[in-house]
C-alpha cells in the first residue's frame, strides 16, 4: 500500500498560471513534508517544506498548504514560468526515513 | 561544495550479470541513502547508512541487492545476479549528522537497464 499518493500525474498549465500538485497520506507519524523538484538528468533538489503544526507556509512564487486532520497537503506555483517545467515529488518522513509520492511531471506553456 | 556524485550515469547490462553502482556523498554527511525509482513509480527507499553502519535496510528488495560504506565515506551498491525488475533509476543522497529536518541532497542518479 502506497504511503504517499500524488496526484494529477502529469499537468500543463499556460504561463502565468497557477499549478496545483495535490498529495495524501496515511501514516500519522510523519513529521516532516517535503516537496522536491527535478530537472531532466539530475536528481530531485529540495524545494520548500512544511512540519505539521503550520498550515501554510510561502516562500516566492511556492506555497504548501497543508490539511492535518485531512492528512493532505499541496504544492501551489504561482505565475508558473517555463523554466517552473519539471517532475515535482512530495514527500513525507518519519523516524529518519522519506516516502515519496510518484511525481508529477508539470509543463508550462509561453 | 561539491555535491552528491553517482556513477556511472548509464548502465546497460544483461539478465545474471553483475553491476556496481557507486555513490560519493557531500563530504561530512554521516547519512546515506540509496533510493530506487522504476518506471515512472515513486522514488522508493531502499537502505540508510549513519557513517559506515546500517541503520535501515527495510527496503531493500531482496538478498542480490548489497551496500556497503567502508569507512563511512563513498556507497557501493552491488546487484548480482541482475534481473530485469531491477531496472531502473538508483538515487543516492545524503544529510549531515544531527539535522532531523529530512533534506535531502540527491545525486543524478544511475539509469539501470537490464536486457
Amino acid at each position: 500500500q502506497q504511503q504517499v499518493k500524488q496526484s494529477p500525474q502529469s499537468l500543463i498549465v499556460q504561463k502565468g498560471g497557477i499549478s496545483i500538485i495535490n498529495c495524501a497520506y496515511e501514516n500519522t507519524a510523519f513529521d516532516y513534508f517535503p516537496w522536491y523538484q527535478q530537472f531532466p538528468g539530475k536528481g530531485p533538489a529540495l524545494l520548500i517544506a512544511i512540519r505539521p503544526d503550520v498550515s501554510e507556509k510561502k516562500e516566492g512564487r511556492f506555497t504548501i498548504s497543508f490539511n492535518k486532520s485531512a492528512k493532505q497537503f499541496s504544492l501551489h506555483i504561482m505565475d508558473s514560468q517555463p523554466g517552473d517545467s519539471a517532475t515535482y515529488f512530495c514527500a513525507a518522513r518519519d523516524a529518519g526515513k522519506s516516502t515519496f509520492g510518484d511525481g508529477t511531471t508539470l509543463t508550462v506553456k509561453p | 561544495e561539491a555535491g552528491v556524485t553517482q556513477f556511472p550515469s548509464h548502465s546497460v547490462i544483461e539478465k545474471g550479470q553483475t553491476v556496481t553502482l557507486r555513490c560519493d556523498p557531500i563530504s561530512g554527511h554521516d547519512n546515506l541513502y540509496w533510493y530506487r525509482r522504476v518506471m515512472g513509480k515513486e522514488i522508493k527507499f531502499l537502505l540508510h547508512f549513519v557513517k559506515e553502519s546500517k541503520q535501515d535496510e527495510s527496503g531493500m528488495p531482496n538478498n542480490r541487492f548489497l551496500a556497503e560504506r567502508t569507512g563511512g565515506t563513498y556507497s557501493t551498491l552491488k546487484v548480482q545476479p541482475a534481473e530485469l525488475e531491477d531496472s531502473g533509476v538508483y538515487f543516492c543522497a545524503s544529510s549531515p549528522a544531527g539535522l532531523p529536518t529530512g533534506k535531502l541532497f540527491f545525486g543524478s542518479g544511475t539509469q539501470l537497464s537490464v536486457l
